[in-house]
């Protein structure tokens, strides 16, 4: 069965540091993933998915099928990145509406 | 609307007690689903809808929950004989279908449920 991990529950940094937040992944087939954040106060909401291969708000992500991970990265943070973030993984086969997400990772960014 | 309407916001209930939740997708979005965040946790997939009907109902926990559409619009999620475990955020989201290649589902509020 297939299976998101985000190690990190809490992630502290300052403004303009960088900031990495983990996802691994476990599934045998062709996976599909994606990052959803959820602002204070706000719905969650997607951020960017692996196939488009795009940067929303300085934030990338790639997916590397060797070590299973899809690490949401960004040089410099800002503290309106202080939010909620979900991996989850779409499995071959399925709505796209239907996905496994990671438990979340809190993270903020200190001025 | 603008975006996904979930109602109630709150619900609490007692335990044994049946509840309905219920949810407004956007217009025009065929596709719907349900999700249960537990705290601390992430969404949980429970059921999805293409048009009036369930098209996967994999993720829901067992058979006192239950899920329709009638319409193909509004969705109604009824839990029977409600636990404390049940004690979550009851999460829809729509899309305008289920299929396409980089769509994108939108969330609503959720409606935050307590079994006391």
């Amino acid at each position: 069965a297939q299976r998101v991990t985000q190690p990190e529950k809490l992630l502290s940094v300052f403004k303009g540091a960088p900031v990495e937040l983990k996802c691994n992944y476990s599934y045998s087939g062709s996976p599909e993933l994606f990052w959803y954040v959820q602002y204070s106060r706000q719905r969650l909401q997607l951020l960017l998915r692996h196939i488009s291969r795009e940067s929303i708000k300085g934030f990338t992500a790639d997916l590397n099928k060797g070590e299973t991970s899809f690490h949401l990265k960004k040089p410099f943070a800002q503290e309106e990145d202080s939010a909620m973030y979900y991996c989850a993984l779409k499995t071959g086969g399925t709505s796209y509406g239907k996905l496994t997400f990671g438990q979340g990772t809190i993270l903020t960014v200190h001025p | 609307g603008a975006g996904v309407s979930q109602t109630p916001s709150n619900k609490v209930t007692e335990k044994g007690k049946y509840v309905e939740l219920r949810c407004d997708p956007i217009s025009g979005h065929t596709a719907l689903y349900w999700y249960r965040q537990s705290l601390g946790q992430g969404p949980e997939f429970l059921i999805y809808f293409q048009g009036t009907g369930a098209a996967d109902d994999s993720g829901l926990p067992n058979d006192r929950f239950f899920a329709v559409r009638p319409e193909g619009s509004v969705s109604t999620l009824k839990i029977q004989r409600t636990e404390r475990g049940d004690s979550a955020v009851y999460l829809c989201a729509s899309s305008s279908r289920g299929d396409d290649s980089g769509n994108t589902i939108y969330f609503g509020e959720g409606s935050w449920l307590t079994v006391v």
